[in-house]
């Protein structure tokens, strides 16, 4: 099974500032798909964004970007400009591109993002 | 939200009880899971269906018990509640959005085991 590491248990960033949450992983595929996803007090799981092994290029979505080094096996989640309602847990993900196990996603231990006034 | 829902949203129990929980989805997913979120694990996976009456383990299946009877149906059972099974219970199904799979989940289900 692949695994899937949150070194930062919690972080703390200003209101308007920049912060980035960690996420390593192992793995012995070429092809993959990565994930960020975003809980916020109310429990709702909510996909932030998507990246794919084989696409250099790193994903952003409005405030969000990742900084995927795939030889590093990292994948890290920057949130610019960071505002009251990102404060949330954060959970990496990985998942297979391999035809039996496209199913099957793993999860990191999440990393609690406070965002300060 | 993919229109997933869990009832109930929180029960407690005694230990020793059974408990059901139930997933419930609108958009004939093929694919349904049961994870639980327990602090510093992140979601650890129970147990998944890949068809009506087709189940497999995850990695924390027991003492968990699942069926799918309908597309639209998953059901978590507790044969015998224990105080280690108080957790929130997340189902999940898997979408598809172009070549992309990415799994949307429910509201969640906060279980009490005392």
């Amino acid at each position: 099974a692949q695994t899937v590491t949150q070194s930062q248990p919690e972080m703390s960033v200003q209101e308007a500032e920049t912060v980035t949450l960690s996420c390593t992983y192992d793995t012995s595929e070429s092809d993959y798909y990565l994930f960020w996803y975003k809980q916020p007090p109310s429990r709702q799981m909510i996909l932030v964004i998507r990246q794919e092994a084989y696409k250099q290029q790193n994903a952003t979505e409005n405030r969000f970007s990742v900084n995927f080094q795939k030889a590093a096996k990292s994948f890290s989640l920057k949130i610019s400009d960071s505002q009251l309602g990102d404060a949330a847990m954060y959970f990496c993900a990985y998942r297979s591109s391999d035809q039996y196990n496209f199913n099957k996603f793993y999860f990191g231990s999440g990393t609690k993002l406070n965002v300060k006034p | 939200d993919a229109g997933i829902t869990q009832s109930p949203r929180h029960k407690v129990t005694e230990t020793g009880t059974p408990v059901t929980l139930r997933c419930h989805q609108t958009e004939n997913h093929r694919y349904m899971y049961w994870y639980r979120q327990d602090p510093g694990h992140g979601l650890r996976l129970i147990h998944y269906s890949y068809g009506v009456k087709d189940t497999d383990k995850g990695e924390v299946s027991d003492g968990y018990s699942v069926s799918r009877s309908k597309t639209e149906d998953f059901l978590l059972t507790l044969e015998s509640a224990t105080s280690s099974q108080t957790s929130v219970y997340f189902c999940a199904i898997l979408g598809r959005t172009g070549v992309n799979y990415e799994q949307y989940f429910g509201p969640g289900t906060r279980l009490t085991v005392t």
